[in-house]
């Protein structure tokens, strides 16, 4: 059962403009939701993360909108960049349970066209 | 700074044969480590977390057969057997557990193509 869905699977934008990946989740104790961001050939890196205290995460470009009652985030990054084309991922993890363990979403693959 | 070392990098594994993976914690402020793999479709799947020397689990999972054991405060290892379809493993490392500790760090990863 996948608890964490990404939508959409494969994203293209022009440069310049808003992105927005989509992230929903089902465990309602799910109580950390990190992005990270793979390039091709590399290991992913944690890009930003925010707690369900928090409905808004921003870091320069990229902000997390987080909706709790609708169990849904969203990451927008403004004024997009050729090298913000990567695979994104959202994830997902409970501190009271299965400690460590990250779920992940199936990824959204983003290409910024020039 | 590179917290992790994996070995090796990547590996052609003939189909029936068993596979050794090794980790190396380089920073010992990120205690916590951990196992997830990589399909062939993208997809990651945590597979482990073990925190102490002596630790060990095994799973099996569509395509893979999985031994981890944490042999020392810096090592990690994975035995990956029966294995029927490529895959690339990841060790990640975090601090602890809540807080900012929560961020995991991932390793560069081994990939293995089956013969």
């Amino acid at each position: 059962q996948q608890q964490v869905r990404q939508s959409p699977q494969s994203l293209t934008v022009w440069e310049g403009e808003t992105a927005i990946l989509n992230c929903s989740y089902e465990d309602s104790t799910f109580d950390y939701f990190p992005w990270y961001w793979q390039f091709p050939r590399e290991s992913p890196a944690l890009l930003i993360a925010i707690r369900p205290v928090s409905n808004k995460k921003e870091d320069g470009r990229f902000t997390i909108f987080f909706n709790k009652r609708e169990k849904k985030l969203s990451l927008h990054i403004t004024d997009s960049q050729p090298g913000d084309s990567a695979t994104y991922f959202c994830a997902a993890s409970a501190r009271n349970y299965n400690q460590g363990k990250l779920i992940f979403g199936q990824g959204t693959k983003l290409s910024i066209k020039p | 700074v590179t917290l992790l070392e994996q070995n090796p990098r990547w590996r052609l594994v003939p189909r029936g044969q068993a596979v050794n993976l090794r980790c190396i914690l380089k920073n010992s402020q990120y205690p916590w480590m951990s196992w997830y793999q990589q399909d062939l479709q993208k997809q990651l799947q945590w597979l482990f977390t073990l925190r102490s020397p002596g630790d060990k689990e095994v799973k099996s999972l569509p395509g893979a057969d999985y031994l981890a054991t944490r042999v020392t405060d810096t090592e990690l290892r994975l035995q990956v057997a029966n294995m029927s379809q490529g895959r690339t493993l990841y060790c990640t490392c975090s601090a602890g557990l809540g807080g900012h500790q929560d961020t995991q760090y991932f390793g560069p990863g081994t990939r293995l193509l089956v013969l």
